[in-house]
């Protein structure tokens, strides 16, 4: 699995848009890059995941350099609910699901 | 959307004694995985079912732990003789089909104590 590298924390402004780098510039090319979201001690939740085009659902966009080598989650318009911590995890299927430290996103009214 | 169901959300017991931890997967789903996250921790894996066997384990899943998937709905985690160490939450999730393109349904944790 690709090792993945992203910023320990961040800051955003509750209604402005929350940009969350990725670093896994040893992917895989049949590796779909994924994020999950840990909101306190609830259990992971997904969010999005996209292999080389860039994605949008109904909670984030997800834009993945040309190369593959980086990528970016965008949460469009941020709310207090979205402070969480953010696992960016490059994943091949049919194996485990490997988490790192993620980002601990605090969103500040 | 469909759930991963986890019981008891919290579960405390004596060093020593057996613990079982129980899932319900959501039920058209053929992958089942555990996960555990000390506090303040990562979440670390520890083992993942398919077709009634385990397909992958982590170093932290030996011999005191066992996972079965005793009928059709359920998939448990039992650990033999707790250890004050084992004091985590433990996350069931489950995937349709293991492919590379879906995404895992995590539970929502059994907090496990040992004292």
């Amino acid at each position: 699995d690709a090792k993945t590298t992203q910023p320990t924390s961040m800051d955003c402004a509750e209604g402005r848009a929350a940009n969350l780098p990725c670093n896994h510039s040893t992917i895989s090319g049949n590796e779909y890059v994924y994020w999950y979201r840990q909101i306190h001690s609830q259990g992971p939740q997904y969010i999005i995941h996209g292999l080389k085009n860039n994605e949008t659902n109904e909670m984030a966009s997800l834009i993945i350099t040309e190369d593959r080598k980086s990528s970016t989650l965008i949460l469009p318009h941020a709310t207090l609910r979205d402070t969480a911590v953010y696992y960016c995890i490059g994943f091949r299927g049919a194996q485990k699901l490997v988490f790192g430290q993620g980002t601990r996103l605090t969103i500040n009214p | 959307e469909p759930e991963v169901t986890q019981t008891p959300s919290h579960q405390v017991t004596q060093m020593g004694q057996e613990v079982i931890l129980r899932c319900v997967p959501i039920s058209n789903h053929l992958y089942f995985y555990w996960y555990r996250q000390i506090l303040g921790q990562k979440v670390e894996f520890l083992v993942s079912f398919y077709n009634n066997e385990i397909s992958e384990k982590s170093e932290i899943f030996d011999d005191q732990f066992s996972v079965e998937r005793p009928d059709g709905s359920n998939f448990t985690l039992k650990i033999r003789s707790t250890k004050l160490e084992d004091s985590a939450m433990y996350f069931c999730a489950s995937s349709p089909g293991g492919t590379a393109n879906e995404k895992l349904f995590f539970g929502s944790g059994t907090q496990l104590s040992v004292l």
